[in-house]
């Protein structure tokens, strides 16, 4: 079955660093990924959308890049601020259905 | 614009009593609908999805149930609920022709069962 693992449950960042957090999956080969912001207790919503056939995708100080062979997402923020806290999840498609990593609860510290 | 809508927001029930959420979603037509739910400690796990009216993809064999009586209406159910079943429960849409798959999320139903 598919697998979706996000390497790290937490994160702390000093506040002005690049913050990257990475998504590994197994067992399928997704036409897109996707990367999700979710503040505690609150719907995830939506960041970010790369396809297979893209390198990297850019939106403000975030920045996605997406490798087919090694089957991984990277995810950056720049410039990181405490507003930016919040846990972050990346989902593959899988037909019609988006399956969710556990996600990464990102703290970036003042 | 689009908007989906969730509830009830919260609830505490007993254990082996049934429940009902309910979401709809408005400006849109033939949205793809999702149920997921997130324990504590545990990410978030697609329950059902629907691509349209009486079709019901079931994910995780339980003792919950999906309908769809209507193009924009996504219910689930429970004749009985267990302890495990508490968590934060979220309805999703997304746009079927789109093809990107982007969900939109409600604001989600934090159950606690009893």
């Amino acid at each position: 079955s598919q697998k979706i693992e996000q390497n790290s449950e937490a994160l702390n960042i000093q506040e002005g660093k690049t913050a990257t957090l990475t998504c590994n999956y197994t067992n399928y080969s997704p036409a897109y990924l996707q990367w999700y912001r979710q503040d505690p207790g609150r719907g995830p919503v939506f960041l970010l959308l790369i396809r297979e056939n893209e390198k990297e995708k850019r939106k403000e100080r975030l920045k996605v890049t997406f490798d087919t062979t090694l089957k991984q997402s990277l995810f950056h923020i720049t410039a990181s601020q405490p507003a930016d806290s919040a846990t972050y999840l990346c989902a593959l498609e899988i037909g019609d259905k988006i399956i969710f990593g556990k996600g990464t609860r990102l703290h970036i510290l003042p | 614009s689009q908007t989906i809508h969730q509830w009830p927001a919260t609830l505490v029930q007993p254990v082996g009593s049934p429940l009902s959420l309910e979401c709809t979603v408005e400006g849109t037509s033939n949205p793809n609908l999702y149920w997921y739910r997130q324990a504590a400690g545990r990410g978030l796990q697609l329950l059902f999805y629907s691509v349209g009216i009486g079709q019901i993809s079931s994910e995780v064999p339980q003792n919950l149930s999906a309908s769809r009586p209507q193009d924009r209406q996504f219910i689930l159910s429970s004749k009985k609920l267990l302890l495990s079943d508490s968590g934060f429960y979220l309805c999703a849409w997304s746009d079927g022709l789109a093809g990107t798959g982007e969900l939109f999320f409600g604001e989600g139903s934090r159950l606690t069962v009893l």
